[in-house]
């Protein structure tokens, strides 16, 4: 069974830059697993941010980017803000028209 | 701008089917441009994908639970649903609906809904 994996937790300064990763169990991931991420805070529905790699979602600022990095996919945020301490998920195709979400990533701005 | 929006019963018994119905407003369901997802979270927990309906009516569904699901496209009314059978205390959770673009993965999503299974 493929697992997507991401950091469950991470911490960032207000105004510095953070980068979370969306990796596979088994293998690695390229443009033709079209990550996508979101943003949830508690109670709200997910917010996409980024889909096949590193297309914004219109009206997400460009301190949020989406890229491969080595095997994995990556979002960065830069100029961390205090609203961006919420949770991040990534969601990676696996074939046979199969996605799979990763565990999400807690992000800190503290 | 396309809006979804989840509906059906909020309690559900079980070993009975959860059925959940999607409402697209703002846009056409019938487009060869975007898939229909359903994606669940449990409480407390990450989000898991169900599965999608495409333009032609084809579905694809998690391993996991393509034993127990069904998920179909009615054009007329502008809705796509989920049919979930055998339930138990596990799929308790909150359903998302939401559209896929041309990856397939979710862009604009539906607000939730929460799905209690319970006698």
């Amino acid at each position: 069974q493929t697992v997507v994996t991401q950091e469950p937790s991470f911490s960032v300064s207000p105004g510095g830059t953070v980068t979370l990763t969306c990796g596979l169990s088994s293998g690695s991931v390229s443009t033709n697993s079209y990550p996508s991420w979101y943003q949830q805070t508690p109670g709200q529905a997910p917010r996409t941010l980024i889909y096949s790699t590193n297309i914004r979602s219109s009206g997400v600022p460009d301190r949020f980017s989406g890229s491969i990095l080595g095997n994995k996919a990556a979002l960065t945020i830069t100029g961390a803000q205090a609203d961006d301490d919420c949770d991040y998920y990534c969601v990676l195709y696996i074939g046979r028209d199969v996605w799979v979400f990763g565990g999400g990533t807690k992000l800190t701005v503290l | 701008q396309v809006q979804l929006q989840e509906s059906g019963p909020g309690l559900v018994k079980p070993s009975q089917t959860l059925s959940l119905t999607c409402t697209v407003s703002g846009g056409s369901i019938s487009s060869d441009d975007y898939y229909w997802n359903w994606i669940r979270q449990h409480p407390g927990k990450g989000l898991e994908w169900i599965g999608y309906i495409d333009y032609s009516g084809s579905s694809y569904y998690n391993p996991s639970l393509k034993s127990r699901l069904t998920i179909s496209v009615d054009r007329s009314k502008s809705q796509f649903s989920l049919k979930l059978r055998s339930v138990t205390a596990a799929d308790t959770a909150v359903y998302y609906c939401a559209r896929g673009g041309a990856s397939g993965s979710p862009d604009y999503w539906g607000q939730g809904m929460l799905v209690t299974v319970s006698s």
